[in-house]
C-alpha cells in the first residue's frame, strides 16, 4: 500500500547550520509533496510544497528537492534559527485523490 | 490571514459516549478533511468531503464516524460511541480546489476515559 518513510526521526543542529530531512514514497503515482511544520500544541502548518513536474523549489531559507526516479524528496533548511525547532512532516498525494499520506515526522532542535 | 479554527481544543469523554468535533474552514474553501494523530504517531487521513458528500474515506473511518456540513460554515466530525483507542488529536483541514494545498486547524485533543 501507500507509504512514506521519513528520516531522521530526530535532528539536532547548531544555530546557523543547515538541516536536511529526507523522505521516500512508495506509490509512483504520487505527484504532490508538501512539507508541514508542527509546533507544540498546534496543527501542521504548510511551509513549502513541490509538484512532480519540477525538481527543486526554494523559498528563502527553505528548499525542497524531488527525485522522481528514486522516489525521494528532501527538505533543506539553511541558516537554521532556534525558532525553526519543531516537528517536520513530509507528505505525498496521488493525482487522483485528496488524501495526504504523511511521514513519521522529524523532531528538529536548533541550539543557540 | 484566514485560518481553520477548531472547537473545543480539548474534549474528555467517557467510553461509549458520542462526541462532536467542530471546525470552521477557511471561508471560500470547498474541500474539507479530517485527520487524526495518535500521540507520538504520524498524521492519518480519515475522510474528505466535497459538494456535501464524502469523496474519500480511510479504513479507520468506519460506521462509528460521520461528517456533516450543517449550515454552510461549520464542518463537524461525529463519533457515535467512543472507544479508548479513539483518543487522539483530530485535525480539520480545508482546501480551495482539488489537488491544491490543505490548511490545517490547531486540532482538538480527544481523550476517551
Amino acid at each position: 500500500g501507500e507509504n512514506v518513510e521519513q528520516h531522521p526521526s530526530t535532528l539536532s543542529v547548531q544555530e546557523g547550520d543547515s538541516a536536511v530531512i529526507k523522505c521516500t514514497y512508495s506509490d509512483s503515482a504520487s505527484n504532490y509533496f508538501p512539507w508541514y511544520k508542527q509546533e507544540l500544541g498546534k496543527g501542521p502548518q504548510l511551509i513549502i510544497d513541490i509538484r512532480s513536474n519540477v525538481g527543486e523549489k526554494k523559498d528563502q531559507r527553505i528548499a525542497v528537492t524531488l527525485n522522481k526516479t528514486a522516489k525521494h524528496f528532501s527538505l533543506h533548511i539553511t541558516e537554521t534559527q532556534p525558532e525553526d525547532s519543531a516537528v517536520y512532516f513530509c507528505a505525498a498525494r496521488k493525482y487522483n485523490t485528496d488524501k495526504l499520506i504523511f511521514g513519521t515526522g522529524t523532531r528538529l532542535q536548533v541550539f543557540p | 490571514e484566514p485560518e481553520v479554527t477548531q472547537t473545543p481544543s480539548h474534549q474528555v469523554t467517557q467510553m461509549g459516549q458520542e462526541v462532536i468535533l467542530r471546525c470552521v474552514p477557511i471561508s471560500n474553501h470547498l474541500y474539507f478533511y479530517w485527520y487524526r494523530q495518535i500521540l507520538g504517531q504520524k498524521v492519518e487521513f480519515l475522510v474528505s468531503f466535497y459538494n456535501n458528500e464524502i469523496s474519500e474515506k480511510s479504513e479507520i473511518f468506519d460506521d462509528q464516524f460521520s461528517v456533516e456540513r450543517p449550515d454552510g460554515s461549520n464542518f463537524t466530525l461525529k463519533i457515535r460511541s467512543t472507544k479508548l483507542e479513539d483518543s487522539a488529536m483530530y485535525f480539520c483541514a480545508s482546501g480551495g480546489r482539488m489537488n491544491t494545498e490543505a490548511f490545517f486547524g490547531q486540532g482538538t485533543r480527544l481523550t476517551v476515559v
